[in-house]
């Protein structure tokens, strides 16, 4: 099975700031990887997939880099809405797994 | 627009069995394949089953297989997850999620809202 791991657990961003949030797989997974946003209450939305490719839907502030086993998703200048939890996930392998997700707070 | 509404969770015993089903609108529902995923309470996600577009084939997280099973019935735009001999671990909000229209890409571009079971005694 595929690890993921993602950090920081936690990231304090004020508005208007950048947000880098990082996703290692133990082992590669190409660019078979996508980042979900998921709000308290609610479900997750897909925001990025095949590492770069933003979601239909999704704003130009979300962007997505890496491959084979160092992602990145940036969020450009963080607005109130996107204090969130995000996940990533890869899917090169079965079965698909999910980073632990990290927290963006505001500062 | 895409809908999928998840029902038929509640509180059950453990080793007791439950049905999730999952009302799919919105979108040609035969033409997808489909996946089920967990969230145990203030935890991350963890997917748990992917039944494929036509019902041919499908793949389980090692911590249900034997245990539970996913089917759809395409003339009623439907996807079940039986569950059986529950435990406490498997209590959780379950999400069912459509696959990508990339049928070999594996990531989930839509889900429904959740519903919660819970394995209790």
């Amino acid at each position: 099975e595929i690890v993921m791991t993602q950090s920081p657990a936690t990231l304090s961003v004020s508005p208007g700031e950048r947000a880098t949030l990082s996703c290692r797989a133990s082992q590669s997974v190409s660019t078979n990887l996508a980042w979900y946003q998921q709000k308290p209450g609610q479900a997750p939305r897909l925001l990025i997939y095949s590492a770069s490719t933003r979601a239909t839907g999704i704003s130009a502030r979300f962007s997505g880099s890496g491959s084979r086993t160092e992602f990145t998703l940036t969020i450009s200048s963080l607005q109130s809405e996107d204090f969130a939890v995000y996940y990533c996930q890869q899917y090169n392998n079965w079965p698909y797994t999910f980073g632990q997700g990290t927290k963006v707070e505001s500062k | 627009q895409v809908q999928l509404v998840e029902s038929g969770g509640g509180v059950v015993q453990p080793g007791r069995s439950l049905r999730l089903s999952c009302a799919a609108s919105g979108f040609t529902f035969s033409s997808y394949g489909m996946h089920w995923v967990r969230q145990a309470p203030g935890k991350g996600l963890e997917w748990v089953a992917l039944l494929w577009y036509d019902g041919n084939n499908t793949y389980y997280a090692d911590s249900v297989k034997g245990r539970f099973t996913i089917s759809r019935d395409n003339s009623k735009n439907t996807l079940y997850l039986q569950m059986k001999s529950l435990r406490a671990e498997d209590t959780a909000v379950y999400y069912c999620a459509r696959n990508s229209k990339y049928r070999s890409l594996h990531y989930f571009d839509y889900w429904g809202q959740g519903t919660l079971v819970t394995v209790s005694s």
